[in-house]
């Protein structure tokens, strides 16, 4: 069975910081994705990694997929306000378009 | 396009009655997957279909849950009879095969009281 996991589950960093969030599988995947989350709300695609070594960026935020250690990163580069939701990765190890596998979650949190 | 459409997006029910989500997928979109997020389990997949056949539905308590998909613009999920631990936020998302990651619906909030 696949397992997806984060961690950290909670982070709470002050504006301007900078902060990893890490996602580990348990099975071969050469698929991850990363969701956004802002409370009462629906998720929201982010990154899509489709490839060992795959980088992607948007704004503040950066996304990279190491396959060979089952590990994708969410890097957080001078934290706003702005930014605070809960942010999810998934694995999909399955054809393209079939289930994925949600992590528990990140929930951030940035203080002025 | 307007995305995936939920509804209804609140509905709230007493233990024992019957209640349908609707979900209309993406057009063109040949995925449908209803998931269940509770802050204890987390987002759970509870069925999936594919060209509107149940491609695995283990994750769906089949005693009073059960899954349609009577034409590919449509699906329901439906419980009966409800109860107080199926209080949760209920998402319907739709892929592409070819395509990669899902779009979410605005997802339906049952509570069962």
């Amino acid at each position: 069975e696949l397992k997806v996991e984060q961690n950290p589950l909670f982070l709470s960093m002050q504006e301007g910081k900078n902060y990893t969030i890490y996602c580990n599988y348990s099975t071969t995947s050469d698929r991850l994705y990363w969701y956004r989350q802002d409370p009462g709300k629906s998720l929201e695609s982010l990154f899509v990694l489709l490839s060992n070594g795959a980088v992607k960026q948007e704004g503040r935020l950066m996304a990279s997929l190491d396959t060979k250690a089952r590990l994708s990163t969410l890097h957080i580069t001078a934290a706003v306000h702005d930014l605070s939701a809960t942010y999810f990765c998934a694995v999909d190890i399955g054809a393209s378009g079939s289930r994925l596998t949600f992590g528990e979650g990140t929930q951030l949190t940035v203080n002025p | 396009d307007a995305g995936v459409i939920q509804s209804p997006r609140h509905e709230v029910t007493e233990m024992g009655q019957e209640v349908t989500l609707r979900c209309k997928p993406i057009s063109g979109h040949d995925y449908l997957f209803w998931y269940r997020q509770t802050m204890m389990q987390g987002l759970e997949l509870l069925v999936y279909f594919n060209n509107k056949a149940v491609m695995d539905d283990s994750g769906m308590p089949k005693d009073r849950f059960s899954a349609k998909m009577p034409n590919a613009s449509f699906s329901t999920l439906k419980i009966q009879p409800s109860e107080p631990r199926d209080s949760a936020v209920y998402f319907c998302a739709s892929s592409f095969a070819g395509d990669y990651g899902y779009t979410f619906g605005s997802g339906t909030r049952l509570t069962v009281v």
